[in-house]
């Protein structure tokens, strides 16, 4: 079954980097993108950006340009989502999803809690 | 940027109630909504997806419609299980948008 798997965990402080990962199982890993979205307390989902497993094809969110980079290891079917100078309003919950061609995200993984303060 | 507006923000229901729950875009994105199911300290789950299919495994109780920029999720009769928040999603281009959110509350 198709199961997205996400790292643990984060408290980090202001100004810091995180790089959360995102390992995919049991579908073609290369036929697929990954998206990532993220929910901060009392706030709504918002998308961050996507990659695409295979070619690495990239489209970030205006609002991450240039703090976010989404990475791919093919050879272990990973994903990583790594977010630079972290602020507090960047406490949120972090979530990877499978997303098709026509962008549909249809799994999502656990979740990652990442805490900056 | 496309923006999602959800209506109503919040509902109160009983089960076996029947429940609609609407989203409009700014603009026209064919058939690309998606919505989904979220509940508290889970991820969000896909029920419908291209305005009206329904996904693998969803209660058929779930169904979608609409196209252009008017959307409607309804469940035909509330069950138990279906007490939670429900988010409209725009897949027609990036950046992907959601809808605020409905929570779908005990009457």
């Amino acid at each position: 079954q198709v199961q997205l798997m996400q790292s643990g965990a984060e408290v980090k402080k202001p100004g810091a980097s995180v790089k959360v990962s995102c390992k995919a199982s049991g579908y073609t890993f290369a036929n697929y993108y990954i998206h990532w979205v993220r929910q901060a307390p009392g706030r709504g989902l918002k998308w961050m950006g996507m990659i695409m497993s295979s070619g690495g094809t990239r489209n970030y969110a205006q609002e991450f340009q240039g703090r976010v980079t989404m990475t791919r290891d093919t050879s272990t079917s990973t994903v990583y989502m790594e977010l630079r100078s972290l602020r507090s309003e960047d406490t949120a919950m972090y979530y990877c999803a499978r997303g098709d061609t026509d962008r549909v995200t249809d799994y999502w993984g656990q979740g990652t809690l990442v805490s900056v303060s | 940027d496309i923006q999602m507006t959800q209506s109503p923000s919040s509902l109160s229901a009983s089960v076996g109630d029947r429940v609609t729950i609407t989203c409009r875009a700014s603009q026209s994105i064919s058939n690309h909504l998606n919505w989904y199911l979220r509940e508290p300290g889970k991820a969000p789950k896909l029920l419908i997806y291209a305005a009206s299919s329904l996904q693998s495994g969803v209660p058929p109780r779930f169904s979608g419609s609409g196209s252009g920029t008017d959307f409607t999720l309804t469940i035909s009769s509330l069950q138990p299980e279906d007490f939670a928040t429900y988010y409209c999603q725009q897949s027609y281009s990036a950046p992907l948008t959601f809808g605020g959110g409905t929570k779908v509350e005990v009457k």
